[in-house]
């Protein structure tokens, strides 16, 4: 089985920040990778999907890159709407895999 | 516009089984996956397998071989899990969710809690 590893587990920022969320795969997996939030209580949301494209509706400040094991999200101007957990999740050989989650907090 | 609507709560005594209910609408159901994804209280998101309305085929994730099983039913564009032999580590919100053409996994069902208690 793939294993993904997100880091750091969490983060306190303010608002306006800058965050980078980093997710390693254990294995290469091309660009298979998705990024998601979710708020207490909700269902995840998609943001991003094949490593960097932004999912319709997404703000734009939500950016993906990375490619074979190593991937990052960057929020570029942190809101207080965007304070949240975030998962990776890597799809290979039609076997999906979430990472364990960042919890962005507020500082 | 895509929903998702999954059964309500399910309240069970360990070694029972539950079935939780998914009816997709507002696209074209034989097109997309459907996914369950479940997380337990406090924890992160746990993969647990994926169904194919079209061909009714499954691959599921090797922790839940033998005690899950995904279903469809085409005519009312419902997908089902059932998950056997139940345990308090079962305790969880199921998801379904929709499988993208990308491999990710782009709309949620709002989650059903099932609760594993004696």
């Amino acid at each position: 089985d793939i294993q993904m590893t997100q880091s750091p587990s969490s983060v306190s920022a303010s608002v306006g920040d800058r965050v980078t969320i980093t997710c390693r795969a254990s294995q290469y997996i091309s660009n298979w990778l998705a990024w998601y939030q979710q708020k207490p209580g909700k269902a995840p949301t998609l943001l991003i999907y094949a490593t960097s494209n932004l999912q319709s509706g997404v703000p734009s400040r939500f950016s993906g890159s990375g490619s074979g094991t190593h991937f990052t999200l960057t929020i570029s101007g942190l809101q207080p709407e965007d304070f949240a957990t975030y998962y990776c999740q890597q799809a290979k050989d039609f076997f999906f895999t979430f990472g364990g989650g960042t919890k962005v907090e507020i500082e | 516009q895509v929903q998702l609507v999954q059964s309500g709560a399910e309240v069970k005594k360990p070694g029972a089984s539950v079935k939780v209910s998914c009816q997709a609408s507002g696209y074209s159901f034989p097109t997309y996956y459907i996914h369950w994804v479940r997380q337990a209280p406090g924890q992160g998101l746990e993969w647990m397998g994926i169904v194919n309305p079209t061909r009714n085929s499954t691959t599921y994730e090797q922790k839940f071989q033998g005690r899950v099983t995904m279903t469809r039913d085409t005519s009312t564009t419902t997908v089902y899990m059932e998950l056997s032999s139940l345990r308090s580590e079962d305790t969880a919100i199921y998801y379904c969710a929709r499988g993208g053409l990308a491999e990710e996994i782009d709309y949620w069902g709002q989650g059903t809690l099932v609760t594993v208690s004696s």
